[in-house]
């Protein structure tokens, strides 16, 4: 069974620009998870969804967003990029019932920002 | 402030001895504790957790051992291996709230296994 996916691997932005990642989940996950990963620390949360509805949100400003669609891909939209926005954005699948804490994680979208 | 601590960045070991990678914790409404593995240029692969309602999870060469007191707990892999290496996150989970989607990670261990 494929994993979770994300495109593009790779990705180079200038600063004020917008960019999306996409990530598709594990066949019979509902509900999809993004992070961002910066060198040096643990992934942090940004956003959870589940049947298309936002679920939960990190402490990230309003210039990141995100949806799902309803066969359960999602995307994360940054818009004005900055400096800082350089990153491993990880994009987690899980099934939303009681192990909805058990989340599977896709290689990532390696973003820089110029 | 952080709420899930990792204070060993990094953790050498000998083939074939026990490694053991520690997380400490201070959100006592944690109750799902998670550890992952990653390897440069992969995204996080989950290997074990546990509920706080247990204080040990044993899956293979893994066992997670759990101290809710001491909110503290502790990855023992046995007998390690070169292919261990890689980083090692520790994440913790809340249910209530409706926030369990919310993993609060660690900031890593590094562990080498020499062969």
């Amino acid at each position: 069974d494929a994993g979770v996916t994300q495109s593009p691997t790779h990705l180079i932005k200038t600063r004020g620009q917008h960019v999306t990642l996409r990530c598709s989940p594990i066949s019979g996950h509902k509900s999809v998870s993004w992070y961002q990963q910066v060198l040096g620390q643990g992934p942090q949360f940004i956003f959870q969804y589940y049947e298309k509805e936002e679920r939960g949100r990190g402490n990230f400003p309003d210039r990141f967003s995100a949806r799902q669609f309803p066969n359960y891909s999602s995307e994360l939209n940054v818009n004005a990029l900055l400096l800082g926005d350089s990153a491993l954005y990880l994009c987690a699948s899980s099934s939303w019932d009681r192990k909805n804490y058990e989340q599977y994680f896709g290689p990532g979208t390696r973003l820089t920002v110029t | 402030d952080q709420q899930v601590k990792q204070n060993s960045p990094s953790l050498s070991v000998q083939e074939g001895r026990i490694s053991i990678l520690n997380c400490d914790y201070t959100n006592s409404m944690f109750d799902y504790f998670l550890w992952y593995k990653k390897y440069p240029a992969e995204g996080p692969t989950f290997l074990i957790s546990i509920s706080s309602i247990k204080d040990k999870n044993e899956d293979g060469r893994f066992t997670v051992f759990l101290n809710k007191s001491a909110k503290h707990l502790s990855l023992h892999i046995v007998p390690s291996q070169p292919g261990d290496s890689a980083v090692y996150f520790c994440a913790a989970s809340s249910f209530y709230g409706g926030s369990q989607g919310n993993l609060i990670f660690g900031k890593g261990t590094k562990l080498s296994v020499k062969p």
